[in-house]
């Protein structure tokens, strides 16, 4: 099926450093969503954008909706332990996808000990 | 606001054997979708449902896949014969509707299926 295509694939990191992972789509996008899964968990909505150029803060986390509405970028500063997890990106289209959520392949975020 | 609920939790078949996932949504949710998880991948939408109603089962293999959401709120999802490819995690959603810019979907714990 359709995929977004995401990157970095993994990420190894220090504790305290900055991340910044996107997603980018060769379709328009009218809603990104940004999610966290855990293992052994579903996916977790972390924030959703709705209007091209729109940047929207979650506590550390940062993303932004790109004016081409082909893409998004998430940010999390001052990284932390807990923030280890599989980092999905998921776009929404319009009534000719059926409004489905297209999603990336994710992101693995690794805290180097 | 309780979440989405899925069982069982694991489950370990056969190859060829048949088995149910079952999945209650969050109350007053008009979508309901089921995902396949691959180990490695990000979630694939095997079906989609708009109250009691198929909006969207392009990716779901018929053959041996299907999914009933005969009251609008519960929904089940069957696979029979299982094959070994069909071991992955099957993941619940639900949202208020699929419409609006305002609707998010939000996730059950899921199911991981093992065939052997």
């Amino acid at each position: 099926g359709q995929q977004l295509n995401q990157s970095p694939q993994s990420m190894f990191i220090q504790e305290g450093e900055d991340v910044s992972m996107n997603c980018t789509s060769s379709s328009i996008f009218n809603t990104w969503l940004w999610y966290k899964q855990d293992p052994g968990e579903g996916p977790v909505l972390l924030i959703a954008l709705y209007k091209a150029g729109e940047l929207t803060s979650n506590g550390r986390l940062t993303a932004q909706f790109g004016i081409t509405r082909k893409d998004s970028f998430l940010n999390i500063s001052a990284s932390i332990p807990s923030d280890v997890g599989i980092y999905f990106c998921a776009g929404q289209a319009g009534l000719d996808s059926n409004y489905q959520l297209i999603w990336g392949a994710g992101t693995k975020l690794i805290i180097k000990p | 606001e309780a979440g989405v609920a899925q069982s069982p939790r694991y489950k370990i078949i056969e190859k060829r054997q048949s088995v149910a996932f079952w999945c209650n949504p969050i109350s007053g949710h008009a979508t309901l979708y089921w995902y396949q998880q691959i180990l490695g991948q990000g979630p694939k939408l095997l079906i989609q449902f708009q109250n009691n109603g198929v909006v969207d089962d392009s990716q779901l293999p018929k053959d041996r896949f299907s999914a009933e959401r005969l009251k609008g709120v519960d929904s089940t999802l069957k696979i029979q014969p299982a094959k070994l490819e069909d071991s992955a995690v099957y993941l619940c959603a639900s949202s208020l509707d699929r419409v609006f810019a305002n609707t998010e979907a939000f996730f059950g714990q899921g199911t991981r299926l093992t065939v052997v």
